[in-house]
């Protein structure tokens, strides 16, 4: 999987959007980016992933570049629930059996 | 998403005793899961790959014959700690492969391990 490097920790105020940042330079053409999320003592929260495309669900927009070099995932209107460890990793398809390696993600502290 | 089940989500045990702890995938099968540890203030590190009706895959530093997994069926997987100790308290979390969703993996509320 390529190596994929976020900021330590980030602040975002409730209601405002927050747009963390991952970079995956060498990130190959099957290689997708994941984003999970987790919150104090809970398991990691699968958020969304894309491979070149924009995407958006419920919960958040991912951003890709379209070097695919990095990305950003977008949480329109945070709120103080949305405060955790964010991770973002590269897979490739190929390695659907394989498991997913979490690097130290960022830490989104939303506060009002 | 998918829903991935984990129980006990805590449990306190003597120190020399076996403790079980199950993952289910509540309503999709999973030939495969992964187990997880994570101490304080750390990330997630993979334990082992639990594939249903073979022998699990361990990462290395994990003593297989001390964290004995089991996947008897497509639906759970268990991880039992061995003569547990005070510095194998940690939580432990699994997750499993969802082939119906594109693969995407999901993981389960984990379960807070104190060996005391």
């Amino acid at each position: 999987d390529a190596k994929t490097t976020q900021p330590t920790s980030m602040d975002c105020a409730e209601g405002r959007a927050a747009n963390l940042p991952c970079n995956h330079s060498t990130i190959s053409g099957n290689e997708y980016v994941y984003w999970y999320r987790q919150i104090h003592s809970q398991g990691p929260q699968y958020i969304i992933h894309g491979l070149k495309n924009n995407e958006t669900n419920e919960m958040a927009s991912l951003i890709i570049t379209e070097d695919r070099k990095s990305s950003t995932l977008i949480l329109p209107h945070a709120t103080l629930r949305d405060t955790a460890v964010y991770y973002c990793i590269a897979r490739a398809s190929g390695q659907a059996g394989t498991a997913l390696i979490f690097g130290k993600g960022t830490t989104l502290s939303v506060s009002s | 998403g998918a829903v991935v089940s984990q129980h006990p989500s805590r449990v306190i045990c003597k120190s020399g005793t076996s403790v079980k702890i199950e993952c289910r995938s509540l309503d999709f099968q999973a030939t495969t899961m992964f187990w997880y540890r994570q101490f304080p203030k750390q990330s997630l590190m993979l334990m082992a790959t639990s594939n249903e009706g073979s022998k699990a895959t361990y990462e290395q530093g994990v003593e297989k014959d001390k964290f004995l997994i089991n996947h008897a069926s497509l639906t759970l997987s268990t991880l039992t700690v061995t003569s547990a100790h005070p510095e194998d308290s940690s939580f432990y979390i699994c997750s499993a492969k969802d082939t119906s969703s594109g693969n995407t993996i999901y993981f389960g509320e984990g379960s807070w391990l104190t060996v005391v």
